[in-house]
């Protein structure tokens, strides 16, 4: 069956600009969280939404990162205003609930600012 | 953020040797996870342990839940080249709040000589 996707594989952007990412989780998985791995590092929290509702935001490192998940199954992370600090891999997660319930992670998307 | 601490930090061992790596946190975990991910690809589970003290394997792979609840080691025997990849451990908090939330390692990177 189809994992976790997400999109685009790679962005490459300039200081400044905005970027989305988008997350397509496991059909039927109600929880969906969003990790950043930098270069070096174990995955951390950023997000996670149960639903539609962001239940837990607060990995997000500062209010130029958002995030989306209307209809309750894709989801975008946006960055406004990207810094070269934000080069990182976002990995997205899915699972069937929160607890106690494994988290399958898609391939992730590698962001390069520039 | 917070995160454990996994040692070692690389590995470059010969095939059909045994491979050993842990992780330690100074906070209790309620559930002990390792993961493994290869370039470009995001982590995939291998082993989740649920009971201090339990001793659980998949293949040739064993890991163990401290009695502590605050460590955990994996250990892989007869290694092949396939085994090549970096290994995360992560941990779920044992607070009902945000026992969704993993805290991950920053991984052991995995070589092994054909």
């Amino acid at each position: 069956g189809a994992g976790v996707s997400q999109t685009p594989s790679n962005k490459v952007t300039e200081k400044g600009k905005y970027v989305e990412l988008r997350c397509d989780p496991i059909s039927g998985h109600t929880a969906l969280y969003w990790y950043r791995q930098s270069l070096g590092q174990g995955p951390e929290f950023l997000i996670y939404f149960q639903g539609t509702g962001a239940a837990d935001d607060s990995g997000l490192p500062n209010d130029r990162f958002f995030a989306v998940r209307p209809e309750g199954s894709v989801s975008t992370l946006k960055i406004q205003r990207t810094e070269r600090g934000d080069s990182a891999v976002y990995l997205c997660a899915s699972s069937l609930g929160p607890v106690q319930e494994t988290q399958y992670f898609g391939p992730g998307t590698r962001l390069l600012v520039l | 953020g917070q995160q454990l601490n996994q040692s070692p930090q690389s590995m470059f061992i010969q095939e059909g040797e045994d491979v050993s790596m842990n992780c330690t946190s100074s906070s209790i975990f309620n559930t002990w996870l390792w993961y493994k991910q290869e370039p470009g690809e995001g982590p995939v589970l291998l082993i989740a342990l649920y009971k201090a003290g339990e001793l659980t394997s998949n293949g040739r792979l064993t890991a163990q839940f401290g009695i502590t609840r605050k460590d955990s080691f994996l250990n892989i025997s007869a290694s092949i080249p396939s085994d090549v990849g970096i290994y995360f451990c992560a941990g779920r908090p044992n607070s009902g709040g945000s026992n969704y939330k993993l805290t991950f390692g920053k991984g052991t990177l995995l070589t092994v000589n054909p």
